[in-house]
C-alpha cells in the first residue's frame, strides 16, 4: 500500500506558535499534496509539491519534500486558533492511466489553543 | 464559482437497505472521485469517473458502485448495507483525471447504518 503516515498523530500547541507535521510515504510519487479537514467536513485543499520541486510557500504554509527519505513536512507559522483541524497527506503514484488516485495518509489532528 | 456539492449531507439507513448518494462537480471539472472516511480506516479511495467511464477503482466489494452522467454529475451506490459502511463519502472533482491536477472536495454525506 502506498498510504502515508502523519506524524504526529495529535499536536496541541499554543497560539503563536509553529507547528509541524511531517508525512512519510512508500512509493515513488508524481506529487503529494497536503490537505485540511475541520471536524467531520470536507476537505481543502492547502498546497502541492511536485516531485521534482523541494520546498514551497504559501502564506503561512511551507511544505517540504525530500524524496530520498520518502517524507515530507507542513510547517505552519505563527498559528492561529482557526488552523485547530485535522491535516492530512495525499500522494499519488506513478502508475500510468491510473487517474486521479491519491493515497491519503492517516491525519494529524492539530489543536491550537488561544 | 460555486463548489462542489453533495446531497444528502445526513442519511440514516437500516442493513440491508441500499442507498444513493449524489455528487455534483465545480462547474467544467469533468473527473470525479469518491473517497469512503471512517475513524478506524482513514481516506479511503473509492472509484474514480471521468466522461461517463469509471478510470479507477479501488479495493471495494461490488455492493459499492457509480456512475457519472454527461453533465459530469456524479452517483454512488451501496446495496445491501453493512454497519461497517457507516461513514463520510466524500467526493472531488477535478478538471481533468491525472494525479496532476488539484481536487476539490465537497462538504461529504454522512451515512449512518443502524
Amino acid at each position: 500500500s502506498q498510504q502515508g503516515e502523519e506524524d504526529p498523530q495529535a499536536l496541541s500547541i499554543q497560539e503563536g506558535e509553529n507547528a509541524t507535521m511531517n508525512c512519510s510515504y512508500k512509493t515513488s510519487i508524481n506529487n503529494l499534496q497536503w490537505y485540511r479537514q475541520n471536524s467531520g467536513r470536507g476537505l481543502v485543499h492547502l498546497i502541492l509539491i511536485r516531485s521534482n520541486e523541494r520546498e514551497k510557500h504559501s502564506g503561512r504554509l511551507r511544505v517540504t519534500l525530500d524524496t530520498s527519505k520518502k517524507s515530507s513536512s507542513l510547517l505552519i507559522t505563527a498559528s492561529r486558533a482557526a488552523d485547530t483541524a485535522s491535516y492530512f497527506c495525499a500522494t499519488s503514484g506513478k502508475e500510468k492511466n491510473t487517474g486521479n488516485q491519491f493515497y491519503f495518509g492517516t491525519g494529524t489532528s492539530l489543536t491550537v489553543i488561544p | 464559482k460555486a463548489g462542489v456539492t453533495q446531497t444528502p449531507r445526513y442519511l440514516i439507513k437500516t442493513r440491508g437497505q441500499q442507498v444513493t448518494l449524489s455528487c455534483s462537480p465545480i462547474s467544467g471539472h469533468r473527473s470525479v472521485s469518491w473517497y469512503q472516511q471512517t475513524p478506524g480506516q482513514g481516506l479511503q479511495f473509492l472509484f474514480e469517473y471521468f466522461s461517463e467511464t469509471q478510470r479507477n477503482k479501488g479495493n471495494f466489494p461490488g455492493r459499492f458502485s457509480g456512475r457519472q452522467f454527461s453533465n459530469s454529475r456524479s452517483e454512488m451506490n451501496v446495496s445491501t448495507l453493512e454497519l461497517g459502511d457507516s461513514a463520510l463519502y466524500l467526493c472531488a472533482s477535478s478538471l481533468a483525471p491525472g494525479v496532476t491536477y488539484e481536487q476539490y472536495f465537497g462538504p461529504g454525506t454522512r451515512l449512518t447504518v443502524t
